[in-house]
C-alpha cells in the first residue's frame, strides 16, 4: 500500500512552454502533498506544501507564479511549470503525507527544457 | 534553523564490510528523523524513521540507526555491505522533511 505515482516520468519541452506534472496517491488519501526539486548530484529542496482545497505554501525563493500548484482532491496534486526555461530543467519529486511522521514519495519526473 | 548535516558526500566500502553513514541534526528538541535511499533516476524509499519511541531503530534491508541525543547524531549502519546497497542516502529531519546533502555509497566487490 501507500503508493504515489507521478506522470509523466520524463518530459522534454521547448523553452517558453508550460508543463504539468501530476502526483497521485493511489491507495490512500493524503492530507498534504509536497513538491521537491532535485538537481543532479544534489539533495532534495522543498518547493511547496499543499493541502487539499487551499493555496499552496511556497518555500522562500520559490516563485509561486512560475510553479503553480493545484491540490484539487485528496489524491491529486499538480505542479505546472509555466513558461519553462532551461534552468528549470530538474528532477521534480512529489510526496503525499497521511500525518506528520510519514511521507510517501513518488518516483519523480525528469524535466528537460530545450 | 533546523537542519541535518551528512558528513562525507562519498563513502566506499568493500562488499561484506560495515557501512556507516553519518548524520547530525541541529535542534534543541527531539525531532523526527529519517533515512531514505535513492537509486539512480528513482524516487526515495524510506529505510527507517525515528519518532522517539526507541533510540535504536531497525529498518529495511538490514539497516539500522541509533538516535544519540548527547551527540545529536542519527548515524545509519549496516553490518555487512551488499552490492545492491550502492545508492544515494539521505538523512531527513522534521515533519516537512528537510534533507541533508546526501551520501553516495559505493560498494567495492
Amino acid at each position: 500500500g501507500a503508493v504515489v505515482s507521478q506522470h509523466p516520468s520524463w518530459v522534454i519541452c521547448k523553452s517558453g512552454t508550460s508543463v504539468k506534472i501530476e502526483c497521485r496517491s493511489l491507495d490512500f488519501q493524503a492530507t498534504t502533498m509536497f513538491w521537491y526539486r532535485q538537481f543532479p548530484k544534489q539533495s532534495l529542496m522543498l518547493m511547496a506544501t499543499s493541502n487539499e482545497g487551499s493555496k499552496a505554501t511556497y518555500e522562500q525563493g520559490v516563485e509561486k507564479d512560475k510553479f503553480l500548484i493545484n491540490h484539487a482532491s485528496l489524491t491529486l496534486s499538480t505542479l505546472t511549470v509555466t513558461s519553462a526555461h532551461p534552468e528549470d530543467s530538474s528532477f521534480y519529486i512529489c510526496s503525499a503525507a497521511t500525518g506528520v511522521e510519514t511521507q510517501y514519495f513518488g518516483p519523480g519526473t525528469r524535466l528537460l527544457v530545450l | 534553523a533546523q537542519s541535518v548535516t551528512q558528513l562525507g558526500s562519498h563513502v566506499s566500502v568493500s562488499e561484506g564490510a560495515l557501512v556507516l553513514l553519518r548524520c547530525n541534526y541541529s535542534s534543541s528538541v527531539p525531532p523526527y528523523l529519517f533515512w531514505y535511499v535513492q537509486y539512480p533516476n528513482q524516487g526515495l524509499q524510506l529505510l527507517l524513521k525515528y519518532t522517539s519511541a526507541a533510540t535504536l531503530v531497525k529498518g529495511i534491508n538490514g539497516f539500522e540507526a541509533e538516535f544519540k541525543k548527547s551527540e545529536t547524531s542519527f548515524h545509519l549502519t549496516k553490518p555487512s555491505a551488499h552490492m545492491s546497497d550502492a545508492a544515494e542516502y539521505f538523512c531527513a529531519y522534521g515533519n516537512q522533511f528537510y534533507f541533508g546533502t546526501g551520501t553516495s555509497l559505493t560498494v567495492i566487490p
